[in-house]
């Protein structure tokens, strides 16, 4: 069975740090890309950032680029998201998500997130 | 960015009642069109992927359509687990992006 599991969402002041995780099993974890999609309360899910399966190209939504950095560790089946200089406006429960022909096949539970004075 | 957005907000219906949405994209697409369906408390679900394929597990009652800018999901027979918010989602350009939702309520 396919399973993502996140962890090292927490509160956080305006402006702090945080560094997320994902780590993968009952898959090949180094053949897929992987995603981070965050849901704000109330609002939709939103794509945040893409990372490839094998030369680790990435992608990131405009908002985060410059102060969020993904990278994945194949040997460990994780993939992590770096946030640096956090907004209130970043607080949202974020999903680690596998791709599979270019959708979102597989969503882990969910790590919550605060950024809030 | 390509945005995408959903129609109606909200659908009122009962059990047994066919469903149709629509998600309409600012330019085309070459067919990296996703439906997502999510409950409250739970991660979204992959429904139906590249338009018109049906994820493995979802019921046969969920079909996607359309092509260039116009997409649609159809639900035929609502059942009482499939009140729920869809999502529609691109993924032919970065970012990818969602629509806003489509909202399946109880009449």
């Amino acid at each position: 069975e396919v399973q993502l599991v996140e962890s090292g969402g927490t509160w956080v002041q305006p402006g702090g740090s945080l560094r997320l995780s994902c780590e993968g099993s009952g898959f090949t974890f180094g053949s897929f890309s992987l995603n981070w999609v965050r849901q704000a309360p109330g609002h939709g899910p939103e794509w945040v950032s893409y990372i490839s399966e094998r030369d680790a190209t990435t992608y990131y939504t405009d908002s985060v680029k410059g102060r969020f950095t993904i990278f994945r560790d194949n040997a460990k089946n994780s993939v992590f998201l770096q946030m640096n200089s956090l907004r209130e406006e970043d607080t949202a429960v974020y999903y680690c998500v596998r791709d599979h022909h270019w959708s979102l096949d597989h969503w882990g539970q969910g790590t919550l997130v605060t950024v809030s004075s | 960015d390509i945005q995408l957005t959903q129609s109606p907000s909200f659908v009122s219906a009962s059990v047994g009642d066919r469903v149709t949405m629509t998600c309409r994209a600012s330019q085309s697409l070459d067919g990296r069109f996703a439906w997502y369906q999510q409950k409250p408390g739970e991660a979204p679900k992959l429904l139906i992927y590249y338009i018109s394929t049906l994820q493995s597990g979802v019921p046969s009652r969920f079909s996607g359509g359309g092509s260039g800018t116009d997409f649609t999901l159809t639900i035929n027979g609502l059942q009482p687990e499939d009140f729920a918010t869809y999502y529609c989602q691109q993924a032919n350009n970065f970012p990818w992006t969602f629509g806003r939702g489509t909202k399946v309520e109880i009449k």
